[in-house]
């Protein structure tokens, strides 16, 4: 089945401590995306992208980073920087021009 | 810049009334996509439709219709017949030719009461 999985599905994170989120995609797809949602409200946009090896900051990227090696791979790292990254995270593909398609997302909560 | 408005934060409906979705778009584009995304309680976003922006035919798929109308940058969407697993929450989408410049709605929350 073609699909876009996310792990974990739920992860806790101390203060101070990276932690990276994992987006894969067999859908031939070339376009990734990560998106951060807070209770109750929409999705702002952290980091995309069109290609292999190239990247583009979204709208909230400070203190987020990721990575592009594959094409059916999105890491994205939450670092010690990211100041409230308590949140639920989506990942989704696109082909170009086209709608996109979302993964089961990832709660991250910070203790 | 883009921008999509859901005026609508919450709507509640008893089952087996009708419901209709606003949203209404700014862009500056004379080619661009619009898109309804269903997210029940589970989290995962669910695509329900999308239309370019020469298209203005409404779309109907089951209890679900869409109506689009350019003159008042409006795409709205309407649920028949609502059933209690339409609670969800729905968002628009609004993007330009090329697929970039995504830009969701805030979303509004329907809740069917049985």
């Amino acid at each position: 089945d073609g699909g876009i999985t996310q792990s974990p599905k739920y992860l806790f994170r101390k203060e101070g401590q990276n932690v990276t989120l994992s987006c894969e995609q067999n859908l031939n797809h070339d376009a990734m995306y990560w998106y951060r949602q807070d209770p109750g409200q929409g999705l702002r946009l952290i980091y995309y992208s069109q290609i292999v090896n190239d990247f583009q900051k979204g709208d909230i990227a400070e203190g987020y980073s990721v990575s592009r090696e594959k094409k059916e791979s999105f890491p994205l790292t939450v670092t010690s920087a990211q100041k409230n990254p308590t949140a639920f995270y989506l990942c989704a593909s696109s082909r170009y021009y086209n709608e996109q398609f979302f993964g089961p997302g990832t709660r991250l909560t910070v203790l | 810049a883009q921008k999509v408005t859901q005026a609508q934060t919450e709507i509640s409906v008893v089952e087996k009334e009708d419901v209709t979705l606003d949203c209404v778009y700014e862009t500056r584009d004379t080619t661009y996509y619009l898109f309804w995304y269903k997210q029940p309680p589970s989290g995962e976003l669910v695509f329900l439709i999308r239309r370019n922006s020469f298209d203005e035919q409404n779309e109907i798929s089951g209890r679900y219709s869409w109506n689009f109308q350019k003159s008042t940058s409006s795409f709205n969407f309407t649920i028949t017949a609502s059933q209690v697993v339409d609670s969800a929450v729905y968002f628009c989408a609004l993007s330009d030719n090329y697929g970039q410049n995504f830009v969701f709605g805030p979303g509004t929350r329907l809740s069917v009461l049985p």
